[in-house]
């Protein structure tokens, strides 16, 4: 069965620095998503892409952060200068369609900024 | 707003025992409504959503309305059910996104 996978499991950078995180989604998906889970907290939407643009972002998804998919396979997000409160599990998912379908979610990677 | 709501950040049952993780939502709209459960070092994955009405591995939910609830329910807990359950929210309005409750632990223990 196909899986979203996500690349690095797990990465720790220092404050300031640029982070790539990579997702693969299932390939014949169009909907791609990116949520993050701060340590006991709730699993929180970031942003939704569809057709090479943003659907929608949360309020957490500011100027810090961007989304592409340089390839057509890769979905990367892109956080430009670290803070320590972007410490969390983030999670890529995607879906065939949109709304009131099935997402399928990645394992994620840990990010851990010092 | 749109909020999903676990009351119980933890739930421990004996195994054989009935089970019921509560989920309540607010939104606007016609929500969907679906329950995703996470096993130890392993994905988020789904369990059931309301509008397929199926039974996965036992559990079962139903979206009341008036209640604005949609509770998981099994009857007799097995030990492999241990894991993390969360209830999410997707609006017909909302571009896809997924709105997550706090999740509820459920531990059955032998």
């Amino acid at each position: 069965e196909p899986e979203v996978t996500q690349t690095p499991s797990h990465q720790v950078t220092q404050m300031g620095q640029e982070v790539i995180l990579r997702c693969v989604p299932i390939s014949n998906h169009l909907y791609f998503y990116w949520y993050r889970q701060i340590l006991g907290q709730k699993v929180e939407f970031l942003v939704s892409f569809y057709n090479n643009e943003i659907s929608e972002k949360s309020e957490i998804f500011d100027d810090q952060f961007s989304v592409e998919r340089p390839d057509g396979s890769n979905f990367t997000l892109k956080i430009r200068s670290t803070k320590l409160e972007d410490s969390a599990m983030y999670f890529c998912a995607s879906s065939g369609a949109l709304g009131k379908e099935t997402q399928y979610f990645g394992p994620g990677t840990r990010l851990l900024v010092l | 707003a749109q909020r999903v709501t676990q009351p119980e950040k933890l739930l421990s049952v004996f195994k054989g025992a009935p089970v019921e993780l509560k989920c309540n939502y607010s939104y606007s709209g016609s929500p969907e409504l679906f329950w995703y459960v996470q096993y130890s070092r392993q994905r988020l994955q789904l369990l059931l959503r309301h509008i397929s009405r199926e039974s996965i591995k036992g559990f079962t939910a139903d979206l009341n309305k008036g209640e604005t609830s949609f509770h998981l329910k099994k009857p007799f807990a097995q030990e492999e059910d241990s894991a993390m359950y969360y209830c999410a929210l997707s609006g017909s309005n909302q571009g896809g996104k997924l709105i997550f409750g706090q999740g509820t632990e459920l531990s059955v223990k032998p």
